[in-house]
């Protein structure tokens, strides 16, 4: 079974302090993505990466930046946590199958939910 | 562009009687279209995937699902409920994207699906 990782469950960050976010997944998978995840908002894509060190804009990147140095790990970094950065962040990782399918599944964390106070 | 709506927010069935969740998607191209599923606390699980093979696809927990292009529809049904079943449940669409290098989930909104007992 893919397995999906995130650092931690619960974290509580103060207002402007620089804050990493944690994704490891054990199953090879090229692809990774952050969401967040906000009552009535469903999942909104912040940032994925297709391979080590590349990286691209989802939805909402603002405020945000990422780091790919090994395939299995993808960080999300907040580099000025803002109380409007409260919410539940969701990583996923999907394999790769060629530019002929679209039916990639994506496997998710358990989620961080994040807290600025 | 793709796009998901969930017709409801909030749906509350009793134990042992059918489950629908709606879904209708809006897709320029033949689009694929997933359910997730997830239990308080948790991340996300794959219930089921449309990917132009069977309009009726079968997922895991008794789920399934009926690709209707027609009514750009993609709803999700059960049988009879069970108490496990009470989660928040996501339409999704996958879209192409950044040159096929990978897909991108364009998520509903969600539907949170109460059981009594």
């Amino acid at each position: 079974d893919v397995k999906v990782t995130q650092s931690s469950r619960y974290l509580v960050k103060r207002t402007g302090e620089k804050v990493f976010l944690e994704c490891v997944q054990d199953m090879d998978h090229e692809n990774m993505f952050w969401y967040r995840q906000d009552p009535g908002l469903g999942l909104r894509l912040i940032y994925f990466s297709y391979d080590v060190k590349m990286k691209e804009k989802g939805d909402i990147p603002e405020g945000y930046s990422v780091s790919r140095e090994k395939k299995e790990r993808f960080s999300l970094i907040l580099e000025s946590a803002s109380t409007n950065q409260t919410s539940m962040y969701l990583c996923a990782s999907s394999l790769f199958r060629g530019v002929t399918q679209s039916s990639y599944e994506q496997y998710f964390g358990p989620g961080t939910r994040l807290t600025v106070t | 562009a793709q796009s998901v709506t969930q017709l409801d927010s909030h749906v509350s069935v009793s134990e042992g009687t059918p489950v629908l969740l709606r879904c209708n998607y809006s897709s320029s191209y033949s689009p694929s279209l997933f359910w997730y599923v997830q239990h308080p606390n948790k991340g996300l699980q794959l219930l089921l995937k449309y990917t132009s093979a069977a309009t009726l696809v079968k997922g895991i927990n008794g789920f399934e699902a009926e690709f209707k292009k027609s009514e750009t529809s993609f709803h999700l049904t059960k049988p009879s409920a069970h108490m496990s079943d009470a989660a928040e449940y996501f339409c999704v669409v996958s879209d192409r994207f950044y040159g096929g290098a990978t897909n991108k989930l364009i998520f509903g909104t969600g539907t949170l699906l109460a059981v009594q007992p």
